[in-house]
């Protein structure tokens, strides 16, 4: 079992450059999230998805696009980076009990630098 | 808002000693999630705890959901440097389709 993989694990843009980041869950979940995590910040949510088709915004998603066309798949694009997106990004998953989310499974995440 | 604090943010101790770190909030919450990150990876879910009042064990982890589920510790026993990490807490609702994480707590286990 793979569980959630991102791919790239490392990339280097220039500013206004753009891009998109691929996660991929192989568990059948149904929810999909992605975060940014910075020194100082914690985990920030992106963007999130509850649902083949859905997609929702998170509490930073400003610069950023998603887009869930399969369920297995959850797609971030950066449209045209900035040197405040340089960060690492977590992409999870989720499935659901009656009490809520059961809890997370995360990828390994991608570092992104922008110069 | 839901907002879940963590404490301390910071811990380093020896091989052998025993620490508790806290995840407070004022809100209550239907689960609660402990994860471990270690540097260059994603967390990782170590448990989740649903009723109020619940204790896991997990080796010499054990962790404890407060009664009101406002609230949750995790002691370790005996640490290890294998323990190194970055602790975080999440609370979930019935009704929420996303997490609240907390702050963080950063071990540190030297030999």
């Amino acid at each position: 079992n793979a569980g959630v993989t991102q791919t790239p694990k490392f990339r280097v843009l220039k500013t206004g450059q753009s891009m998109t980041l691929l996660c991929a869950q192989d568990m059948n979940h149904e929810y999909m999230y992605w975060y940014r995590q910075d020194p100082g910040m914690g985990l920030r949510l992106i963007h999130y998805s509850v649902g083949e088709g859905t997609t929702a915004k998170g509490e930073v998603p400003d610069g950023y696009n998603v887009s869930r066309l399969k369920k297995q798949n959850f797609l971030l694009g950066l449209e045209s980076a900035a040197p405040s997106q340089t960060s690492v990004y977590f992409c999870a998953s989720s499935t659901t009990f009656s009490g809520g989310i059961y809890g997370y499974t995360f990828g390994s995440g991608t570092r992104l630098t922008v110069v | 808002t839901q907002l879940l604090e963590q404490s301390p943010q910071f811990l380093s101790i020896q091989e052998g000693e025993n620490l508790t770190v806290y995840c407070n909030s004022s809100s209550v919450f239907s689960s609660l999630q402990w994860y471990r990150q270690e540097p260059g990876e994603g967390p990782v879910l170590l448990v989740t705890v649903v009723t109020g009042g619940e204790v896991k064990k997990l080796k010499r982890l054990t962790f404890q959901f407060g009664d009101a589920r406002k609230d949750s510790s995790l002691h370790i026993t005996a640490a290890q440097p294998g323990d190194t990490g970055l602790y975080l807490c999440a609370g979930g609702l019935s009704t929420a389709s996303k997490l609240t994480f907390g702050t963080g707590t950063r071990l540190q286990v030297t030999l």
